[in-house]
């Protein structure tokens, strides 16, 4: 498999719920993100990893946890999230920052 | 900080030509970024502007000038398949470290026949 992955592609989940998004790349990148998109905001940038550190916290609320066990995996995980975290959440990894970066296909994720 | 400004829609027809402008204001730049992103689809990336003047790959060109904080995407012989939003994205000057692409809310084009 080539590219950027995601799983899972769609995620109904509880406010109570803890859920984790994992992403791939097999780029050989060194670069990993997290990006938010709601409808009619700009791509809203959540966390980066440059070299498995994490580079950027976006002032992100402490219900989204990220980690970054190899330079080749990424996960985000979801705790006691609120309605208003439904929104689509996208990987992206990119050969250094500030490169073009590759996304993944994208975890559409529903909160209740 | 960075402040990128697209129109939000555009329509235009099948055949046509259209520019898809972006400015911005930034604390420091490097280059631009265009991406395509189809309804329920990943962006992908469409070109990357460092230097003034326009960059033609097929159907698809991009200009930059820095001075103006200025960019447009220019694409000739619409077709319907080209009916996706329009990301305009800019990356800062290096400093050593990360450095934070910021993007612009997109640009939702129709291409009607």
């Amino acid at each position: 498999e080539t590219g950027v992955t995601q799983t899972p592609r769609h995620l109904v989940m509880g406010m109570t719920n803890k859920k984790s998004l994992k992403c791939e790349q097999h780029l050989g990148h060194n670069a990993m993100y997290w990006y938010k998109q709601s409808a009619k905001k700009p791509l809203e940038l959540m966390f980066v990893y440059n070299f498995k550190e994490q580079t950027e916290n976006n002032s992100v609320p402490s219900r989204f946890s990220p980690e970054c066990p190899n330079s080749s995996h990424l996960f985000l995980h979801l705790h006691t999230l609120q309605p208003e975290d439904s929104a689509l959440y996208l990987c992206a990894s990119s050969q250094d920052s500030g490169r073009e970066e590759f996304f993944g296909p994208g975890t559409r994720l529903t909160v209740l | 900080g960075q402040n990128i400004d697209q129109p939000t829609e555009m329509t235009a027809t099948e055949g046509a030509i259209v520019q898809i402008n972006c400015t911005y204001q930034t604390s420091g730049f490097n280059g631009l970024f265009w991406y395509q992103q189809h309804a329920g689809e990943a962006p992908t990336f469409l070109s990357y502007n460092v230097l003034d003047g326009l960059e033609e790959k097929g159907r698809f060109s991009s200009f930059l000038s820095r001075s103006k904080g200025y960019s447009y995407l220019l694409l000739k012989e619409l077709q319907m398949k080209d009916s996706a939003s329009y990301l305009c994205a800019v990356s800062p000057t290096p400093s050593g470290g990360y450095q934070k692409v910021t993007f612009g809310i997109g640009t939702k084009l129709q291409v009607i026949p």
